[in-house]
């Protein structure tokens, strides 16, 4: 059964720096992985989706990266504003065919001090 | 292009009563799924359809979860009776057939119910 687990689980940091959240999956047999951001009482936005033969994807000032063999993933988040303040969610989709549910991690709750 | 709608937002009910929610998903999207986010938690699967056919119900705890995806569009999930441990945020997504052509399978997800069970 797969397991995704996010670390940290809570950050704070001060607007500006660079940072990184780390997700960890037990089962390398995934199709994608996608990082998700959730805001307080709202649905998931799709921040990144990464195929499995793929190692990286980038969007404005995130990256996320893939070591598919290893079960990890890793997003940068470059110059930090007080509006990524967030929950952040890894979820991996299975190798059945790619239509697949995802299996999320408990995700990492960032707060950006102004 | 409209997102996954969802409704109702808020539901307040007691202990042993049903509840009902609707999911309208993206136009053109095949492949639907019911999602339970318990308070600090990530969300979980309960269900998937492809058109209008389940594909995973395997975590959906049939003996009071029930869902239908009629003509392959809106879905609707039931709790009968609830629980309490049933509050929850129930998150509603969608993402084209990978088999049509879509190769990342992206998915989509609605604002979501939040279920809070008295």
């Amino acid at each position: 059964k797969q397991e995704v687990t996010q670390i940290p689980a809570a950050l704070s940091v001060p607007e500006g720096e660079n940072l990184v959240l780390n997700c960890s999956f037990t089962d390398s047999a995934i199709y994608n992985l996608q990082w998700f951001r959730q805001d307080p009482g709202k649905g998931l936005t799709s921040l990144l989706l990464i195929q499995s033969s793929q190692r990286e994807q980038t969007s404005g000032r995130l990256n996320a990266s893939l070591d598919k063999s290893s079960g990890r993933s890793t997003l940068y988040i470059a110059a930090s504003q007080p509006g990524d303040s967030a929950t952040y969610l890894c979820a991996v989709s299975g190798s059945g065919g790619g239509a697949d549910g995802l299996t999320f991690g408990k995700g990492t709750h960032l707060i950006i001090q102004p | 292009e409209a997102g996954v709608a969802q409704s109702p937002r808020y539901k307040i009910i007691e202990k042993r009563q049903s509840v009902a929610f609707w999911c309208n998903p993206i136009s053109g999207h095949a492949t639907l799924y019911w999602y339970q986010q318990i308070l600090g938690q990530g969300p979980k699967l309960l269900i998937q359809f492809q058109n209008n056919g389940v594909v995973d119900d395997s975590q959906l705890p049939k003996d009071r979860f029930s869902a239908e995806r009629l003509k392959g569009v809106d879905s609707t999930l039931k709790i009968q009776p609830a629980k309490l441990e049933d509050s929850a945020v129930y998150l509603c997504a969608s993402s084209l057939d990978s088999l049509a052509g879509a190769p990342y399978n992206e998915q989509f997800f609605g604002p979501g119910t939040r279920l809070t069970v008295l």
